[in-house]
């Protein structure tokens, strides 16, 4: 089985300080783990992904995150926001729970950025 | 082309109309999704289909009918909805429907069921 907990439901940060989103997952078998961003009335868009290569991984917009097996998490981080990163943000875990690769989405994380 | 795109972008439809919704890519990806989405809530996922072929059905009502006439488009078909069918309906692909293998997700068509 697999579960994704995002710990926050809002975060808010002043524009340029620094960003972190966080996310635990639960797993029976080493997982893919994914972050996407959505921005309001659009889709979802891949962030950046882990899947069992560098444990640091770099996406797109200056985003990244570390997979830490030990703790079973995979925060998002982000040295300096900007007021384009105001936007909802989903954790992603896929085959973690064995044969089937449906993911599993966390419940979202609502990123704040104030000027 | 890295998108996928999704028409219409918005649609009313009444509880005894039918209506399509259309999804085209042309990546190569191998497997697509419909995934419905609520507001402030994650995407569920409705129909996966890997090489054409339905592979996933998440116990949708029959209602929604999804087809896939070739590798680039897919399909859903809607009939005698309910209001609360209405939400934000989302098409992705991917490479192939394997855990490391990101979504590329359209826009979106924001369904409204009166």
């Amino acid at each position: 089985a697999q579960s994704v907990t995002q710990l926050d439901s809002h975060v808010s940060v002043s524009e340029g300080t620094p960003v972190l989103l966080r996310c635990n997952y639960s797993s029976s078998y080493s997982p893919s783990l994914f972050w996407y961003v959505q921005h309001p009335n659009k889709g979802l868009q891949l962030l950046l992904k882990y899947t069992s290569a560098a444990t640091l991984v770099k996406g797109i917009n200056g985003f990244e995150a570390e997979f830490k097996k030990s703790e079973t998490s995979f925060h998002l981080t982000k040295p300096s926001a900007h007021m384009s990163d105001a936007a909802e943000y989903f954790c992603v875990v896929r085959g973690g729970g064995g044969g089937s690769y449906i993911p599993t989405f966390g419940r979202g994380t609502s990123l704040i950025v104030h000027p | 082309d890295t998108e996928v795109t999704q028409t219409p972008k918005h649609l009313v439809m009444g509880m005894t109309n039918k209506k399509s919704l259309k999804c085209e890519q042309h990546m190569g990806h191998r497997a697509m999704y419909w995934y419905k989405q609520k507001a402030k809530k994650p995407p569920e996922l409705m129909f996966v289909y890997s090489y054409e072929k339905l592979s996933i059905n998440e116990s949708v009502p029959s209602r929604f009918s999804p087809e896939c006439p070739n590798s680039s488009l897919l399909n859903l078909h809607l009939h005698a909805l309910q209001p609360e069918d209405s939400a934000l309906y989302l098409c992705a692909s991917s490479q192939g429907d394997l855990k490391g293998y990101g979504y590329t997700f359209g826009s979106g068509t924001r369904l409204t069921v009166v």
